[in-house]
């Protein structure tokens, strides 16, 4: 069974730092790789997807990278502003299917 | 190109009741998924339609039903409200082919009293 884990689970940081957000899953049977932006009480926003031929894909100030082999996806946010601040979920389906598996999230906090 | 859509936007019901929620897709997508996002739980999947079709299904008991049209909008049914019910439900579209990405609406808040 496919087991997505983030890390960490809450993160404040000062306006203008790089962070990076971890993604683990535990199959690497992952199909592709999809980080996610949540505001509260809303619903999901597709930030970036990884196919799974891919290693990386970048928009903007985001990059996130996947590593099937470790089963690890980083999320990483150059240049933070508070309008950044948000939950960030990532998910993965398995080869094949189309359900997503979430990990539980970063909440993250960008102080101006 | 508009986006997903889900209605209502926020249901109250009481225990024991029945409820139907719906969700139009993105023009020209034929697969949606429907998941529930509690603070205990997360986010998780209940089930997807492709072409009308049950495609695959989650952990969910049988109260948990939906469809789909032939237009592909869908719609996700739960009876016999039960309080542990009260959640935010998400519906994803995506795409026929290719990769699985998914877009998501602003969800159905459901509380039951």
């Amino acid at each position: 069974k496919q087991e997505v884990t983030q890390i960490p689970a809450a993160l404040s940081v000062p306006e203008g730092e790089n962070l990076v957000l971890n993604c683990s899953f535990t199959d690497s049977a992952i199909y592709n790789l999809q980080w996610f932006r949540q505001d509260p009480g809303k619903g999901l926003t597709s930030l970036l997807l990884i196919q799974s031929s891919q290693r990386e894909q970048t928009s903007g100030r985001l990059n996130a990278s996947l590593d099937k082999s470790s089963g690890r996806s980083t999320l990483y946010i150059a240049a933070s502003q508070p309008g950044d601040s948000a939950t960030y979920l990532c998910a993965g389906p398995l080869t094949g299917r189309r359900a997503l598996t979430f990990g539980s999230g970063t909440r993250l906090q960008v102080q101006p | 190109k508009a986006g997903v859509t889900q209605t209502p936007r926020y249901l109250i019901k009481t225990r024991g009741q029945q409820v139907t929620l719906s969700c139009s897709p993105i023009s020209g997508h034929r697969s949606v998924s429907w998941y529930q996002q509690t603070p205990g739980q997360g986010l998780q999947f209940l089930f997807e339609y492709f072409s009308e079709t049950q495609r695959n299904k989650g952990n969910f008991p049988g109260r948990f039903s939906g469809r789909q049209f032939s237009n592909s909008r869908s719609e996700m049914n739960v009876s016999t409200l039960e309080l542990g019910d009260s959640a935010l439900y998400l519906c994803a579209s995506s795409p026929p082919t290719g990769d699985t990405e998914a877009f998501f609406g602003q969800g159905t808040r459901l509380t039951v009293v």
